[in-house]
């Protein structure tokens, strides 16, 4: 069966330092993979996704980044974190065929002070 | 670009009391898809409605497809305090993508 992780779990960290979120996929090959962000009781904007290795699609402009070095892994970055990128972070997967539903991983809750 | 919107935006029913929200777009939707995000949680897909006028249930909860494939809803019969969470509705955007466009979500709470 396919899992998908995500850590760390929570993340305190203050204005102006990096970021780097990670998750993994495990159990099928080739899938979609998409980074959203979801303020506190807000609906879930989409940040970036990617089909394939290396391919990032950018949905919103921001400081925030986001790498695809292999199959199942997916990166977002930031160089420096403003306090507007307080957020609960989640990862998703799809399995790329139309019609695809998305699962998504247990989240990162990032506070930025 | 392509929006879907959903009402209401939050719902305070007593347990035993019936749920609904309800979907809406101004295009053709392909297909639709319904979430649920117990609070604390991360969305959990629950089912995916893609024919003209389909209805499908699981357990209490009844999804349906409108005619046009325009609209969608969902309802809950005899609410219970395992249902509270935020329910989002989410189809593919128009033209066709990998991506999901979701709605703001119905934010249910049940008073027991």
């Amino acid at each position: 069966s396919q899992t998908i992780h995500q850590w760390p779990a929570t993340l305190v960290q203050p204005v102006g330092s990096p970021l780097s979120l990670e998750c993994t996929v495990e159990g099928t090959s080739n899938p979609n993979l998409y980074w959203y962000r979801q303020a506190a009781g807000r609906g879930l904007q989409l940040l970036f996704y990617s089909v394939g290795i290396g391919q990032i699609s950018s949905e919103v402009p921001q400081n925030l980044s986001a790498s695809r070095p292999q199959d199942r892994q997916f990166i977002l970055s930031s160089k420096k974190l403003l306090l507007s990128d307080s957020g609960f972070y989640l990862c998703a997967w799809g399995a790329g065929a139309a019609y695809n539903e998305q699962f998504f991983g247990p989240g990162t809750r990032l506070t930025v002070l | 670009g392509q929006q879907v919107m959903q009402i209401p935006q939050y719902q305070h029913v007593q347990e035993g009391e019936d749920f609904t929200t309800y979907c809406n777009s101004s295009t053709t939707l392909s297909n639709i898809q319904w979430y649920k995000q117990r609070p604390g949680g991360h969305p959990v897909f629950l089912i995916q409605l893609v024919k003209s006028g389909e209805v499908k249930k699981q357990k209490r909860l009844t999804f349906q497809f409108g005619e046009a494939k325009k609209n969608s809803s969902l309802h809950i019969t005899a609410t219970q305090t395992t249902d509270v969470g935020t329910y989002f509705c989410a189809a593919p955007p128009q033209g066709g993508s990998e991506k999901l466009v979701f709605g703001k979500g119905t934010k249910l709470t049940v008073n027991p």
